[in-house]
């Protein structure tokens, strides 16, 4: 069974403040995404990690992904209370149509 | 451009009855997916549809249905409400399968 799994799980943080959340997942995959999702809000599309050693930035976060390792990264630099939200990793897997696995969210709040 | 829309955004139904679920996809986009997010599941994939075709489907039960129209505007249906069929439905597009997705608002059900 594919499993994705998150951690951590809830994260809070000063602003200011430095963290890397991880997503480890079982089984190979093409691709590896993240999404933010806001409180009672749809799910927005972050970064699209497509090949080993993919390192994406767009603003204080950065993704990368190491395939042999199974294992993403979504690093936060010098949080602010606007990234406070909750962030989803997601694999398709090989062969299978339009199916995604999230893991179960890392619900980051950023304090002043 | 526009993005996914999903109608209606709430809906309130009592256990037995059957929905509806509409989601129109971003122009030029043919892979439909449709998820369930609940607090203690997660999100979980229901079916995707691409032209016009369930290419593949979730676990869930056959009371959850879907089809795709020839403008690929999608529905779900569930028959046979449950009080666990509460959830918040999130459909996605993208160009084809296995390539970014696009989120919509999602619709909000809740089973009474």
């Amino acid at each position: 069974e594919l499993k994705v799994e998150q951690n951590p799980l809830f994260l809070s943080m000063q602003e200011g403040k430095n963290y890397t959340i991880y997503c480890n997942y079982s089984t190979t995959s093409d691709r590896l995404y993240w999404y933010r999702q806001d409180p009672g809000k749809s799910l927005e599309s972050l970064f699209v990690l497509l090949s080993n050693g993919a390192v994406k930035q767009e603003g204080r976060l950065m993704a990368s992904l190491d395939t042999k390792a199974r294992l993403s990264t979504l690093h936060i630099t010098a949080a602010v209370h606007d990234l406070s939200a909750t962030y989803f990793c997601a694999v398709d897997i090989v062969g299978s149509q339009g199916n995604l696995i999230f893991g179960k969210g890392t619900k980051l709040s950023v304090k002043p | 451009k526009a993005g996914v829309t999903q109608t209606p955004r709430y809906l309130i139904k009592t256990r037995g009855q059957q929905v509806t679920l509409s989601c129109s996809p971003i122009s030029g986009h043919r892979s439909v997916s449709w998820y369930q997010q609940t607090p203690g599941q997660g999100l979980q994939f229901l079916f995707e549809y691409f032209s016009e075709t369930q290419r593949n489907k979730g676990n869930f039960p056959g009371r959850f249905s879907g089809r795709q129209f020839s403008n690929s505007r999608s529905e779900m249906n569930v028959s046979t409400l449950e009080l666990g069929d509460s959830a918040l439905y999130l459909c996605a597009s993208s160009v084809v399968s296995n390539t970014e997705a696009f989120f919509g608002q999602g619709t909000r059900l809740t089973v009474v």
